[in-house]
């Protein structure tokens, strides 16, 4: 069956570390693949975009990489603030319409 | 604010009770998604409309529910007879649905439902 797992454990780093989030998936052929950011009662907001002929995708101190033949998804922020501290959901989408969520990963960045 | 908004923020009933929740996308935007959330999991794909036309519908979406999407604008989702299990966050999301295009999805702040 078709399965996506993020970082089971929440991650805890320390102020101005890269911190690292995982993505990875199962029985699935992604068109490509999106990342949110989601605060506490509030809906998610999209940050970046990835599509399965891309390696590697960049935005400020976000970083994406997608490895179609692993099935998985890195996604990396460097310079990390205790602002960063969220949920972060992956997303797969085949084009079909609708989009797929991972439970996401809940990071903390300690001052 | 041109966003995705969603109204009522938060929604107390007691169970068998019906409810209604509202969506209102991005303006130019064709698609509009409903999701389920609870705590701990990622957004639940429930069903999504192009314009007007209701394209796909989950399995979790039982019978209970209906969605609708008159004139291709706001949306409703209505739950009849609800029951505890549906405790959730409803989300909405737009996005411009071009064909052949990456899609990106435009999410509203939630509904919270709570069926004592």
């Amino acid at each position: 069956s078709q399965k996506i797992e993020q970082n089971s454990e929440a991650l805890n780093i320390q102020e101005g570390k890269t911190a690292t989030l995982t993505c990875n998936y199962t029985n699935y052929s992604p068109a490509y693949l999106q990342w949110y950011r989601q605060d506490p009662g509030r809906g998610p907001v999209f940050l970046l975009l990835i599509r399965e002929n891309e390696k590697e995708k960049r935005k400020e101190r976000l970083k994406v990489t997608f490895d179609t033949t692993l099935k998985q998804s890195l996604f990396h922020i460097t310079a990390s603030q205790p602002a960063d501290s969220a949920t972060y959901l992956c997303a797969l989408d085949t084009n079909a319409g609708k989009s797929t969520f991972g439970d996401g990963t809940t990071l903390t960045v300690k001052p | 604010d041109t966003g995705v908004s969603q109204n009522p923020r938060h929604k107390i009933t007691k169970r068998g009770q019906n409810v209604t929740f509202r969506c209102d996308p991005i303006s130019e935007h064709n698609r509009l998604y409903w999701y389920r959330q609870t705590l701990g999991q990622g957004p639940e794909f429930l069903t999504y409309f192009q314009n007007e036309a209701q394209l796909e519908k989950s399995r979790l979406l039982s019978d209970r529910f209906s969605a609708e999407r008159p004139k291709g604008s706001f949306s409703t989702l209505e739950i009849q007879r609800t029951e505890q299990g549906d405790s959730a966050m409803y989300l909405c999301a737009s996005s411009k649905g071009l064909a052949g295009s990456t899609d990106t999805q435009y999410f509203g702040p939630g509904t919270r439902l709570t069926v004592l």
